[in-house]
């Protein structure tokens, strides 16, 4: 089944303490992105990934770093993490970046950092 | 910021009834393409229509683009219970791989 998988789906920590969250798609996608959803504010774009090691920033990418090394692979990486970074997030693929594509959604990663 | 606007806000009306969804975003486009969120869940697509496009169909979803307005509609028609959801457009810039969404519309539709 074609998938965009991330994990953790939910996660409470603290501050300072680093975490990534991992993303994987099967479906052999050149394009993957990392959103940020919060109240009121819709998807924000976190960072973006045209091909293997090319990534580049989005409208929000302080406090966040991420690699490409492998095609099906975009972890996000919180260094760390800060409050302000309590959010709902969202990867995504499509097979080519630019927005002609529809992208597939992973089902969410609910962050809480206290 | 570059982000869409969408309105309503928020939107509630009966089963049967139609519903219509605006989106207005800022500079040139590629396309533009609408999503649907389930509370909390991933969002998944619905429908592209592009630059050139005037309007386009999918089964009771109708979408319209006015490039010259920088805007574009979501009809869903016939609604039902189970559209009951966060609809949101989303914009690639001309050239660019950034996308930008909308702060999106909430359907919700009384059996």
């Amino acid at each position: 089944e074609a998938q965009v998988t991330q994990n953790p789906r939910y996660l409470i920590t603290v501050t300072g303490k680093k975490l990534t969250v991992t993303c994987s798609q099967n479906m052999n996608h050149e394009y993957m992105s990392w959103y940020r959803q919060d109240p009121g504010l819709g998807l924000r774009q976190i960072y973006y990934s045209m091909n293997v090691e090319v990534t580049d920033k989005g409208d929000v990418p302080e406090g966040y770093k991420v690699s490409r090394k492998e095609k099906r692979n975009f972890p996000l990486i919180l260094e760390s993490p800060s409050p302000n970074q309590t959010s709902l997030y969202f990867c995504a693929s499509s097979l080519k970046g630019g927005g002609n594509q529809p992208q597939h959604f992973g089902d969410g990663t609910r962050l809480s950092i206290l | 910021s570059q982000q869409g606007e969408e309105d309503p806000q928020a939107l509630s009306i009966q089963e049967g009834e139609n519903a219509t969804m605006n989106c207005s975003y800022k500079t040139s486009i590629n396309n533009l393409q609408w999503y649907r969120q389930n509370s909390g869940r991933g969002l998944v697509h619905l429908i592209l229509i592009r630059s050139n496009e005037r309007e386009k169909h999918s089964g009771r979803l109708r979408v319209t683009l006015d490039t010259s307005k920088k805007s574009s509609s979501l009809l869903i028609t016939a609604s039902r219970a189970a559209d009951t959801a966060s609809y949101f457009c989303a914009t690639a810039f001309t050239g660019g791989f950034k996308t930008i969404f909308g702060a999106g519309t909430r359907l919700f539709v009384k059996a």
